[in-house]
């Protein structure tokens, strides 16, 4: 079945400095692949998306790029800032019409000033 | 934009009782809704997924009997926790799908079982 696999956290990091967050997929066909965001006490946000090979979602900032051949869609930031600090959840739809969101099992995110 | 609201956003309730969760789509028809768990610090699980009009679909090792939903009409979803007990407290999230690859989630409800 439809999986997805991200870094475990809590991924800390100092304000300005890179981040990737790295999310693997395992589905058939071509799914569509999601970034929410869960800032603390808040429900979940939709940060970016991507819905066919090669695209890049982009947003805030942050940039994923769909890569079917490495089934990757790792989530970058050139320079975080301390209100960055999340809970980041890659997801996945799968190319059948049931529409479920499959999640990955999240990462912290922690910058520091 | 879409709107999914979702109530109570918090309940505590004793052991043995039942406890409603209530979704509802605010400006677009959700035909499908989807209820997750989630438990602290943890990723969000499918639990099942609803379809206005017909029974909803549960996952693998979620029971139906406990976890009884309704998808009456295109803007009411429900989930009853049925002879809740400590294990099933936990952060339930419902989600609608709402156009253009988009899903809406509603707020969350924290459940206690004490």
């Amino acid at each position: 079945g439809n999986s997805v696999t991200q870094m475990e956290g809590p991924v800390t990091l100092s304000e300005e400095a890179f981040l990737t967050i790295n999310c693997t997929y395992t589905a058939t066909g071509y799914p569509s692949l999601f970034w929410y965001v869960q800032y603390p006490g808040e429900g979940l946000q939709l940060l970016l998306k991507a819905t066919k090979a090669d695209d890049k979602g982009s947003n805030k900032g942050f940039e994923a790029t769909y890569r079917k051949e490495t089934t990757s869609f790792h989530l970058e930031k050139g320079s975080v800032q301390v209100s960055d600090s999340a809970v980041y959840f890659c997801a996945l739809r799968g190319a059948d019409s049931s529409y479920k969101l499959i999640f990955g099992s999240g990462t912290r995110l922690l910058v520091r000033p | 934009g879409a709107v999914v609201s979702q109530h109570p956003s918090w309940v505590i309730c004793k052991s043995g009782t039942s406890v409603k969760i209530e979704c509802r789509s605010l400006d677009f028809q959700a035909t499908t809704m989807f209820w997750y768990r989630q438990f602290p610090k943890q990723s969000l699980m499918l639990m099942a997924t609803s379809n206005e009009g017909s029974k909803a679909t549960y996952e693998q090792g979620v029971e139906k009997d406990k976890f009884l939903i309704n998808h009456a009409s295109l803007t009411l979803s429900t989930l009853t926790v049925t002879s809740a007990h400590p294990e099933d407290s936990s952060f339930y999230i419902c989600s609608a799908p709402s156009g253009g690859h988009g899903y809406t989630f509603g707020s969350g409800t924290r459940l206690t079982v004490v």
